[in-house]
């Protein structure tokens, strides 16, 4: 099984509400990421969590917030957000949690809109 | 500091030409993984390809090959007789030692194939 899975795959909300974004995999990868990518534009890195552990955080701000339950899952927290963070948000994984030579695997991205 | 630059915003080809898409990188690390990603309409990046900087050998699968050349920190995309499904955005991308987890995507080059 060599995908990582996202929900949801769209969203709108607005900028009082709290909602969640969820990502898994069961690859057995020990590094899970954030980025998120506006229209046009690479992604940009959020978060690495290396072994369920926050090892990278991008000066992302706090109404964003990572969590990694267990290995084979990730979310992000989202809560009065602005109408500048919608975007693509991606989720991915790779297989080692301690080196930066793998490569990412990404899931389908969640779309988000805050109105 | 780490840079990727693929000067190619966007390329527009026939159906059945050769395309190149460029990538320069910068980087003072000795060792460095070297990536390009397709990310099709649908949004979900794709894997195709890593390099390390000790490997120089350029490689071939199916249609696409890769000319990695250290002289000029080029790692160029080749595809071959090009198809409608070859259309998508495709980003190359860097790590290295001094990144930690971070991966250093390029703009992305938009390729448009024509049937």
């Amino acid at each position: 099984d060599t995908e990582v899975t996202q929900t949801p795959k769209h969203l709108v909300m607005g900028m009082t509400n709290k909602k969640s974004l969820k990502c898994e995999q069961h690859m057995g990868h020990r590094a899970m990421y954030w980025y998120k990518q506006k229209a046009k534009k690479p992604p940009e890195l959020m978060f690495v969590y290396s072994y369920e552990k926050l090892s990278i955080n991008e000066s992302v701000p706090s109404r964003f917030s990572p969590e990694c339950p267990n290995s084979s899952l990730l979310n992000l927290h989202l809560h009065a957000l602005q109408p500048e963070d919608s975007a693509l948000y991606l989720c991915a994984s790779s297989q080692v949690g301690t080196r930066n030579s793998d490569e990412h695997y990404f899931g389908p991205g969640t779309r988000l809109t805050v109105t | 500091a780490q840079k990727v630059t693929q000067a190619q915003t966007e390329i527009s080809v026939v159906e059945k030409e050769d395309v190149t898409l460029d990538c320069v990188y910068e980087t003072r690390d000795t060792t460095y993984y070297l990536f390009w990603y397709k990310q099709p309409p649908s949004g979900e990046l794709v894997f195709l390809i890593r390099r390390n900087s000790f490997d120089e050998q350029n490689e071939i699968s199916g249609r696409y090959s890769w000319n990695f050349q250290k002289s000029t920190s080029s790692f160029n995309f080749t595809i071959t007789a090009s198809q409608v499904v070859d259309s998508a955005v495709y980003f190359c991308a860097l790590s290295g030692d001094t990144g930690g987890f971070k991966t250093i995507f390029g703009a992305g080059t938009r390729l448009f194939v024509k049937a």
